[in-house]
């Protein structure tokens, strides 16, 4: 079985340029979550969608980030316009929920897509 | 929201020895605490998780503790071997909210 797919693995781009970032969650994985992780730092969440709604995106700097997941498959993440300070590995993670936080089940990452902006 | 601290930053043992990992978190919400390995480079990974119903549990050379009541738990690698060498990861989750610890790079010395 495929795991969480992400592209492209790396990216470097000017300041003030547009980025995205693309995911394709494991098959039947209805809840899919980007995080951004900074050097020497643990993932922070940016967004989580069940299906195709955004139900936590408090996280995300909406002046700057975007997100989408249209058909509650895969998703996009674009920046517009990157800033220095989003040089960053971009996680993308997928999970089955089940009804109940009591029946949680693993989150599984992908390889992540490192940003560096220059 | 979930704070989540995590101790030590860095870890150096000699191969054979235990390595010890302590959390804390601030939701009293929180039940699900997964551990996760993460290599130079390479994805996340969950090694062993633990519910807030369960005070232990343990997989070969990997345990976790949780103590609700002080709110923290812990990961135990016992018999460590170089392959161990990499960045741990704790979390805590209520709601389907996963909040990560700043890391823990442990190195194993041959």
């Amino acid at each position: 079985e495929a795991g969480v797919v992400q592209s492209p693995r790396y990216k470097i781009i000017e300041k003030k340029q547009p980025v995205a970032f693309w995911c394709n969650p494991i098959s039947g994985h209805n809840t899919l979550y980007w995080y951004r992780q900074n050097l020497g730092q643990g993932p922070e969440l940016l967004i989580r969608y069940e299906n195709e709604e955004a139900v936590d995106d408090s996280q995300l700097p909406k002046d700057r980030f975007s997100a989408e997941r249209l058909k509650g498959v895969d998703s996009t993440l674009k920046i517009q316009p990157a800033e220095l300070g989003d040089s960053a590995v971009y996680l993308c993670a997928s999970s089955l929920k089940l009804g109940s936080p009591t029946l949680w089940n693993t989150i599984y990452f992908g390889e992540g897509s490192w940003l560096t902006v220059v | 929201g979930e704070n989540v601290e995590q101790h030590p930053s860095t870890l150096s043992v000699q191969e054979g020895d235990s390595a010890v990992i302590k959390c804390t978190y601030s939701d009293s919400a929180s039940n699900y605490f997964p551990w996760y390995k993460q290599e130079l480079g390479k994805r996340p990974q969950l090694i062993i998780d633990i519910r807030s119903n369960v005070g232990e549990k343990k997989d070969q050379r990997i345990a976790v503790t949780l103590n609700k009541t002080a709110k923290h738990f812990s990961l135990h690698i016992t018999e460590t071997q170089p392959e161990d060498s990499a960045v741990y990861f704790c979390a805590a989750s209520s709601d389907y909210k996963l909040s990560f610890g700043a890391g823990t790079t442990v190195t194993v010395r041959a």
